[in-house]
């Protein structure tokens, strides 16, 4: 079974800095995406960023990029420039690439990041 | 833009209380699925389904059940609701492998 960790319950950064939020995963898998999830006070569940396994290159959205360590099971997100909406949970999910339960997340616990003025 | 509604954004009911949580999507997903949300916890996969009239158990599926008649709804039900499933309750939907989009959450309260 895969499992998703995410060990910094809670965060802060000033307005204008970077921070990284960490997330490591367990799984048997060769094939399988990576995502992080942004949750605001407002409640809606947003994709943030998305990751294939099978690629080397990391993603980047924007000021959202991440460090995706294949061999040491470790999905960071950095996010550079942070801003008052970046407020907000964000989760780091696993996803089969294919057969039973494709489709399916697999959720951490969640980082809870508050941005400072 | 996908968009899935979910029929409330508070509900409060009654301890034994039969409740029913409605979620639409209208993108004709195929995947659809319920989570239940508390703090510490993360979200917790309740049922899930691939396609009309079917359904999956997930994490946490006891004192639930689901109901999906139609490819574009999917219900949630507590049979009886008790005190401990006062909670945030997401509805996502999914094209095959792609990435889940949310609805805005129900925040449930059974007193």
């Amino acid at each position: 079974a895969q499992t998703v960790t995410q060990s910094q319950p809670e965060m802060s950064v000033q307005e204008a800095e970077t921070v990284t939020l960490s997330c490591t995963y367990d799984t048997s898998e060769n094939n399988y995406y990576l995502f992080w999830y942004k949750q605001p006070p407002s409640r809606q569940m947003i994709l943030v960023i998305r990751q294939e396994a099978y690629k080397q290159q990391n993603a980047t959205e924007n000021r959202f990029s991440v460090n995706f360590q294949k061999a040491a099971k470790s999905f960071s997100l950095k996010i550079s420039d942070s801003q008052l909406g970046d407020t907000a949970m964000y989760f780091c999910a696993f996803m089969k690439h294919e057969g039973g339960s494709q489709g399916n997340l697999i959720f951490g616990k969640g980082t809870k990041l508050s941005v400072k003025p | 833009d996908v968009k899935v509604t979910q029929s409330s954004r508070y509900l409060v009911k009654r301890t034994g209380e039969k409740v029913f949580l409605e979620c639409v999507q209208d993108m004709d997903h195929e995947n659809m699925f319920w989570y239940r949300q508390d703090p510490g916890l993360g979200l917790r996969l309740i049922y899930f389904s691939y396609d009309v009239k079917m359904k999956e158990k997930g994490d946490i599926p006891e004192g639930y059940s689901v109901s999906r008649e139609k490819k574009e709804r999917f219900s949630l039900i507590l049979e009886s609701a008790s005190t401990n499933q006062t909670s945030m309750y997401l509805c996502a939907s999914s094209f095959r492998a792609q990435p889940q989009h949310f609805g805005d959450g129900t925040r449930l309260s059974i007193l």
